[in-house]
């Protein structure tokens, strides 16, 4: 499968534990994008990766989230002391850049992983 | 900040009547993608549109932007119940690379 994969798939957690997910995108894409995605609402942005640089974040995100994609291929992301309200669907996209010519921006999804905060 | 705002949030439709999804950005976009999430599942890219007044077709589907770059819409002629899901849409703005999604529209067909 040459998809973008994400682990863990679900994760159940007290409130104040600490957190790592991982998403593998497609290994020739030099793009990366978080987001998180609530019942009944579209994927909010978190951040934005282009190779081991990070572009963007969102300014929703406070200090407890961080990102990091040390070697421009898989990425980690971490949320400290989680809170009730972090529950939700943490999905990671990639999309190929300039070298994908007309497909440059077109993102492709990973099946998410889904938080659950006790 | 920006905001995308997408109607309806809900459309129930017989099989065979046609659909349409309107999105409208309080801000001029660089591009704006469209994609469909069945559910349980994870969003699928459908479309991006780059140009003032585009309009692209995928067999059913019209996609068409907005002159001014602000508003784009989504029409599927002649439903199935192979279109249920959740249509988004997702603006870029120029010069940047945050993508913000609207709300969706969730699409129920009835056979």
């Amino acid at each position: 499968d040459t998809g973008v994969s994400q682990d863990p798939r679900h994760k159940i957690t007290k409130r104040g534990q600490n957190v790592t997910f991982r998403c593998d995108p497609i290994s020739e894409h030099n793009r990366l994008y978080w987001y998180r995605q609530t019942l009944g609402q579209g994927p909010e942005f978190l951040t934005y990766f282009q190779n081991e640089a990070q572009l963007e974040k969102s300014r929703l995100l406070s200090d407890r989230f961080s990102a990091e994609r040390p070697k421009g291929s898989f990425s980690t992301l971490e949320i400290q002391r989680t809170e009730q309200g972090d529950s939700a669907m943490y999905l990671c996209a990639s999309s190929p850049g300039l070298a994908g010519g007309s497909s440059y921006n077109e993102q492709f999804f990973g099946p998410g992983t889904r938080l659950t905060v006790l | 900040g920006q905001q995308v705002m997408q109607i309806p949030q809900y459309q129930h439709v017989q099989e065979g009547e046609d659909f349409t999804t309107y999105c409208n950005s309080s801000t001029t976009l660089s591009n704006i993608q469209w994609y469909k999430q069945r559910p349980g599942g994870h969003p699928v890219f459908l479309i991006q549109l780059v140009k003032s007044g585009e309009v692209k077709k995928q067999k059913r589907l019209t996609f068409q932007f907005g002159e001014a770059k602000k508003n784009s819409s989504l029409h599927i002629t002649a439903t199935q119940t192979t279109d249920v899901g959740t249509y988004f849409c997702a603006g870029i703005n120029t010069g940047g690379f945050k993508t913000i999604f609207g709300a969706g529209t969730r699409l129920f067909v009835k056979a």
